[in-house]
């Protein structure tokens, strides 16, 4: 059974960058795709980009090319999310999730983080 | 990017009766469709995945059903803990890893 634990809340200012955790239990972190999701307040779910394990690349939706850096931390099995020059609509709970592979669905998610960009 | 249209946004449905949601993608995903259902404060949990599949621990009302650009959520028999927001996705496996969300269908209480 996959624990996916996240960082806390946070609260940032207009063009500053935000990095959320994602802790790893119950397996290793090199045997999962571990992918990122958002959600703005009574929006859907968004999906920003993920770990393929085949290749060893990690891939970003368009819309966040640039601006989000993935990594992940094999000695701690835990994965990062840094996303940069935030704005007022990046205000959001942002989700790790997990996938056997990149083409699963994601079966095991975090809890989830909020992040408030606000002046 | 393929986009995933669900309808309708909203349903609202009595307790004990039939629930259809609906996916329709823009191109072709075979039958990499999952479903999942979220309820107010939580994260989003797994139903269906290889467009018909449950996963582990899914009761057998919910069924899922389709192909290509296709798709059709069930929900047999509804019961409280069903009412909730539905999000369809599409992981095929061309361009790989890349995902898209459905934008959801919030089942309500009639």
């Amino acid at each position: 059974q996959v624990q996916l634990v996240q960082s806390g809340a946070e609260v940032k200012k207009p063009g500053a960058s935000v990095k959320v955790s994602c802790k790893v239990s119950g397996y290793t972190l090199t045997e999962l795709s571990m992918h990122w999701v958002r959600q703005a307040p009574g929006k859907g779910l968004e999906w920003m980009g993920g770990f393929d394990p085949e290749d060893g690349e990690t891939i970003y939706a368009q819309k966040f090319q640039g601006r989000v850096t993935m990594t992940e931390d094999t000695s701690t099995d835990t994965a990062y999310m840094e996303l940069s020059s935030l704005r007022s609509e990046d205000t959001a709970v942002y989700y790790c999730a997990t996938a056997d592979s990149s083409s699963d669905p994601f079966d095991y998610w975090g809890q989830g983080t909020l992040v408030t960009v606000s002046s | 990017e393929i986009v995933m249209t669900q309808s309708p946004a909203t349903l609202s449905v009595s307790p004990g009766e039939r629930a259809t949601l609906s996916c329709r993608a823009s191109q072709s995903v075979s039958s990499n469709l999952a479903w999942y259902q979220q309820k107010p404060g939580q994260a989003p949990r797994l139903l269906i995945y290889g467009a018909s599949t449950r996963a582990t621990g899914i009761p057998a009302r919910f069924s899922g059903s389709g192909s290509g650009t296709e798709f059709t959520l069930t929900i047999s028999s509804l019961q409280s803990e069903d009412f909730a927001v539905y999000y369809c996705q599409q992981y095929n496996n061309w361009p790989p890893g890349v995902y898209t969300f459905g934008q959801g269908t919030k089942l309500e209480i009639k």
